[in-house]
């Protein structure tokens, strides 16, 4: 069974850089699909970041793209999410998915992690 | 790319059908048959319920049904239960990108 886990600061100042990791267990990100990013604010609905497959190819949300880098570490079968100059909009649980690359439907997810910018 | 647009509410009583309207444009829902769909419950993670527009995953009751038309996709609830109610997000390959739909609240009276 496919497991994904996020993990970092529940808390980040205004103007930095927030960072999260997602493990990934039960499923080598080597051997394919993408991995991605999605965020919600609280009470509000869910917003496409990013995602990256095991080589490298990364593809983000426009409305992101000038702040938003994501990396993978295929050797610990984990991928990355940094997010920089953040405000308080950019407040929101945010989740690490499995993206079936080219059919667009994310079939495993995490649970989720709150950062609150403040 | 902006959001799809989705009724902010539904409802309807148990044993009933409802159908949730999702509306893109020709850049995202009207290019590709590769619409899904999202269930969530309060503080869950989304769960996979239609992908590919009609497939439903393994597990999914054969109670939600999808389909589309032109720039529009729907998700049919039938047999209304009480489990079903939460947070539906619909969402489009949009050419790389994926965009998702600012969701529907379901009620079941």
């Amino acid at each position: 069974q496919v497991q994904l886990q996020e993990s970092g600061p529940g808390l980040v100042k205004p103007s930095e850089t927030l960072s999260l990791t997602c493990a990934v267990s039960g499923y080598s990100i080597s051997s394919g699909y993408y991995w991605g990013w999605i965020r919600q604010p609280p009470g509000k609905g869910l917003e496409f970041i990013g995602s990256i497959n095991y080589s490298g190819s990364t593809c983000y949300s426009p409305s992101l793209r000038s702040r938003v880098t994501i990396s993978v570490d295929t050797s610990k079968d984990q991928f990355s999410l940094k997010l920089s100059s953040v405000t308080a909009a950019d407040t929101a649980v945010y989740y690490c998915a499995r993206l079936y690359g080219g059919r667009g439907f994310f079939d495993y997810w995490g649970q989720g992690t709150l950062v609150t910018v403040s | 790319q902006s959001a799809l647009t989705q009724p902010a509410s539904v409802s309807g009583s148990p044993g009933q059908s409802i159908t949730i309207s999702c509306t893109g444009t020709s850049s995202d829902v009207g290019s590709y048959n590769l619409v899904s769909w999202y269930q969530q419950h309060p503080g869950k993670a989304p769960k996979l319920m239609i992908y590919e527009v009609t497939k439903r995953p393994s597990g999914v009751s054969n109670r939600f049904s999808g389909s589309k038309s032109g720039n529009t996709a729907s998700l049919t609830i039938s047999g209304l239960q009480a489990e079903d109610e939460g947070d539906y997000y619909c969402c489009s390959y949009a050419g790389n990108i994926v965009v998702f739909g600012g969701g529907t609240k379901l009620t079941v009276l």
